[in-house]
């Protein structure tokens, strides 16, 4: 199983600002990772697939780097709408598909 | 427009079974592989399932192996997920999600709660 590490578990971040957050895969995924967003209450929404390609109606200002086994995903200005969890997921070994266990994105 | 929903939880207790349906919209299971992923309380994202398009293959987590099935409707356009043997541990929003473009989980519906509990 390729087990996924996200970090740091939370970040707290001023609007406006630039925040970069961090996936770890535990073996090679190529390039076989998306980026999820979750607000309370809701279904997670594709972000990035292809761990660089951004998903149907997502801003601009988020983008995601990587191959292998480390990732980013970075919000280049933080809007309020923002504020939310990120998960991480591999769609290369499978199965299982793994997530990674998320990264709050808070209000500083 | 394309969308899931999702319906069949409830409160259940140890040890019983329920079913879970998904109804798609807006495009045909036909085509696409179909997942079930589960969110227990104030934990991560974990999969759960996955049906090929051609359903002739199914796959599942370690945790659920023998006690969850996983199967599809084509002229329902339906997704299901039977779920036997039911623990606490099995409490949980479960979604169901396209793989979609690039292999990804594009699509997701809203989630139905399952809580098991004596």
């Amino acid at each position: 199983e390729t087990v996924m590490t996200q970090s740091p578990v939370t970040l707290s971040v001023s609007p406006g600002e630039r925040t970069t957050l961090s996936c770890r895969a535990s073996q090679s995924v190529g390039t076989n990772l998306a980026w999820f967003q979750q607000k309370p209450g809701q279904a997670p929404r594709l972000l990035i697939y292809g761990a660089s390609t951004r998903a149907t109606g997502i801003p601009a200002r988020f983008s995601g780097t990587g191959s292998g086994t480390e990732f980013t995903l970075t919000i280049s200005s933080l809007q309020s709408e923002d504020y939310a969890v990120y998960y991480c997921q591999q769609y290369d070994n499978w199965p299982p598909w793994t997530f990674g266990q998320g990264t709050k994105v808070e209000i500083k | 427009q394309m969308q899931l929903v999702e319906s069949g939880g409830g409160v259940v207790q140890p040890g019983k079974s329920l079913g879970l349906s998904c109804a798609a919209s807006g495009f045909t299971l036909k085509k696409y592989s179909m997942h079930w992923v589960r969110q227990a309380p104030g934990k991560g994202l974990e999969w759960v399932a996955v049906i090929s398009a051609d359903g002739r293959n199914k796959y599942y987590v370690e945790s659920v192996k023998g006690r969850f099935t996983i199967s599809k409707d084509g002229s329902k356009n339906t997704l299901y997920l039977q779920m036997d043997s039911l623990t606490p541990g099995d409490t949980a929003v479960y979604y169901c999600a396209r793989e979609g473009v690039g292999r990804a989980f594009d699509i997701w519906g809203r989630g139905t709660v399952v809580t098991v509990s004596s």
